[in-house]
């Protein structure tokens, strides 16, 4: 069984702070993505890491894979309150199954 | 239509009734998946189907879950019996063109069994 850990579960921090939040696996990913959910509603698909090392940014958003493919990072710069959401990493393998992390919870206060 | 479908939105069933949640996915994608998220948690797979053909259901917890998609398009999820432990956001994506590996969420069917 894939099992992707994601860290800290909960996270709460003020606007303008930054944070970054891990997902972690003993497995190897074909690729993984961050989605965004917020309630009531399903995830988003805000990006896809494939090789190694990447680093991909997306506004005040960088993403990052591990080398070995197996853990992924986010990073976000100066947090505003429309942040708030909880983020999921998911695994993808080459059969196109995607495995779900249980999120983080982050909560930016105003 | 634009993006993924899914009704009921809420369900709320009494212990032993049977359920069935409905699925549109966005017009052309081949594939459909079904994944059950329990508060608190990340989403866990259920199903996985490439138009009307079931590749994948090592997911569906018991033989009281049942999924079609008889013609490649619209999906049905059945739960039959259903039990307090079925309590869960039911959420359906679809996926594009193959080599694009990016699930589109429906916004969810909320199962309360009491």
């Amino acid at each position: 069984t894939q099992l992707l850990e994601q860290s800290p579960q909960f996270l709460s921090i003020q606007e303008g702070e930054n944070l970054t939040v891990y997902c972690n696996s003993s497995s190897v990913f074909s690729s993984l993505q961050w989605y965004r959910q917020e309630p009531g509603e399903g995830p988003v698909l805000l990006v896809t890491v494939v090789t190694g090392g990447e680093v991909k940014k997306l506004k005040r958003l960088t993403f990052q894979f591990g080398d070995a493919r197996k853990d992924s990072s986010l990073h976000i710069t100066a947090a505003q309150p429309g942040d708030t959401g909880l983020y999921l990493c998911a695994g993808n393998t080459n059969a196109g199954k995607s495995t779900f992390g249980d999120g983080t919870t982050l909560t930016v206060k105003p | 239509g634009a993006g993924v479908s899914q009704s009921p939105r809420y369900k709320v069933a009494k212990r032993g009734q049977d359920v069935a949640l409905r699925c549109d996915p966005i017009s052309g994608h081949v594939s459909l998946f079904w994944y059950q998220q329990a508060l608190g948690q990340g989403p866990e797979f259920l199903t996985y189907f490439q138009n009307e053909a079931q590749l994948d259901k090592s997911g569906l917890p018991s033989d009281r879950f049942f999924a079609e998609r008889p013609e490649g398009s619209v999906s049905t999820l059945k739960i039959q019996r259903t039990q307090q432990e079925d309590s869960a956001v039911y959420l359906c994506a679809s996926r594009g063109p193959r080599g694009a590996n990016v699930l589109t969420f429906g916004a969810g069917s909320r199962l309360t069994v009491l």
